[in-house]
């Protein structure tokens, strides 16, 4: 069971460069999350799914897209990266979104370096 | 919105020690859940112990365990016996009862809890 699976761990992009995140889960969970972390700050929801084909703005979704065409897999995309989005980012993902009991599972982060 | 706050951006501890590690938040929900997550250097973020706030009782995982006030919204972890892979970071989380819409969950900014042999 490979739990949340994040790739790539390391990338390091010039500014203006695009790039995808990818993020996959054998759980069959119908919740899936990208959160990044900064020094300092926490962790701070960027994009949600609560199900294949439907997606919703976290609390700092500018400048990421995702979309959702199968429950397994949650892609986040940086169109046009900035150094501002240097950061650590973490997709996480957990069964019904309707009940808070149940409890995320994390990936490992990606660690992201915007020059 | 929920905040949630961790008012000791660092802890040290020796080993075998206690160490009590501070979470306040804010919210107008009755219902909900709190979390204490570990943040080792593998960057990992691992789930401690959860809170639901319907019930009194504080919960207890080993050697990790909560004291949950609810009316003072405080929710500390209290690490007895404290060994050295308990270094790491530690992020105190809240999540509504029904999962939240744009909130998912709402961390704090983490404390650091370095293990002194």
């Amino acid at each position: 069971n490979a739990g949340v699976t994040q790739t790539p761990k390391f990338q390091v992009l010039k500014t203006g460069q695009s790039m995808t995140l990818q993020c996959a889960q054998d759980m069959n969970h119908e919740y899936m999350s990208w959160y990044r972390q900064d020094p300092g700050m926490g962790l701070r929801l960027i994009h949600y799914s609560v199900g294949a084909g439907i997606t919703d703005q976290g609390e700092v979704p500018n400048g990421y897209n995702v979309s959702r065409s199968t429950t397994e897999d949650f892609p986040l995309r940086l169109l046009s990266a900035a150094p501002s989005q240097t950061s650590v980012y973490f997709c996480a993902s957990s069964y019904s979104f309707t009940n808070g009991a149940n409890v995320l599972t994390f990936g490992a982060g990606s660690r992201l370096t915007v020059l | 919105a929920q905040t949630v706050t961790q008012s000791q951006p660092e802890m040290s501890v020796q080993e075998a020690e206690t160490v009590t590690l501070s979470c306040t938040y804010d919210t107008s929900e009755s219902d909900y859940y709190l979390f204490w997550y570990k943040q080792p250097p593998s960057r990992q973020m691992i789930l401690v112990i959860r809170q639901e706030a319907y019930k009194q009782q504080n919960a207890t995982e080993n050697r990790f365990s909560v004291n949950f006030q609810k009316a003072a919204k405080s929710f500390s972890l209290k690490i007895s016996d404290s060994q050295l892979g308990d270094a790491a970071m530690y992020f105190c989380a809240y999540r509504m009862y029904s999962g939240g819409g744009a909130d998912g969950l709402t961390f704090g900014k983490g404390t650091h809890l370095i293990i002194q042999p």
